[in-house]
């Protein structure tokens, strides 16, 4: 069965940069492309960026633009998603989805990563 | 960016009811919106993408409508584990943008 499995809750110092891991099995990892999504504490869900798990292609949210760099590797199947530059407002769960059926849906989503930005 | 507004923000309903949730797009996205839920604590369920097509596992009570700028998700029959926030996505132009949800809870 297709698993995305994250790691785990980080607490961070303003300006800090913090790098999110996203391990997938139960399925062929360089098929799909992986997204990166967030949800501030009461706020709605946020798209990132995905990446393209075949070519590594990217694309950001321009929101997100020049802070955000998403990697993968392609032999530990699994994804990376590093924020640089953080701020209280950053403070969030993130989350990796696998692209599904049509470009752009969330099939299988990882548990969750709560990133904690506090002085 | 697209903006995506659901209405209405929260609902109270019981076991058995028939539950209506809008969603309106603040521009033409043809029939790329998709719906997902979320409890509480947990990361969000895929539900129905392209407005009307039931992922696979979803139980068929579950059922979506609508295109261009405004759609509406149906629970016909509303069960115990349905309480939960719902989210509409577009998936029409990037960023894939949601809505602010809609909570279902139990009257």
């Amino acid at each position: 069965q297709v698993q995305l499995v994250q790691s785990g809750a980080e607490v961070k110092k303003p300006g800090a940069s913090v790098k999110v891991s996203c391990k997938a099995s139960g399925y062929t990892f360089t098929s799909y492309p992986i997204h990166w999504v967030r949800q501030a504490p009461g706020q709605r869900l946020e798209w990132m960026g995905w990446i393209n798990g075949g070519t590594g292609n990217t694309k950001y949210s321009q929101k997100f633009q020049g802070r955000v760099t998403i990697t993968r590797d392609t032999s530990a199947s699994a994804a990376y998603m590093e924020l640089s530059s953080l701020r209280s407002e950053d403070t969030a769960v993130y989350y990796c989805a696998r692209d599904g059926p049509l470009s752009a849906t969330f099939d299988y989503w990882g548990q969750g990563t709560l990133v904690t930005v506090s002085s | 960016d697209i903006q995506m507004t659901q209405s209405p923000s929260s609902l109270s309903a019981s076991v058995g009811d028939r539950v209506t949730i809008t969603c309106r797009a603040s521009q033409s996205i043809s029939n790329y919106l998709n719906w997902y839920q979320q409890k509480a604590g947990k990361a969000p369920k895929f539900l129905i993408y392209a407005a009307s097509s039931l992922q696979s596992g979803v139980p068929s009570r579950f059922s979506g409508s609508g295109s261009g700028t405004d759609f509406t998700l149906t629970i016909s029959s509303l069960q115990p584990e349905d309480f939960a926030t719902y989210y509409c996505q577009q998936s029409y132009d990037t960023p894939g943008t949601f809505g602010q949800g809609t909570k279902v809870e139990i009257k």
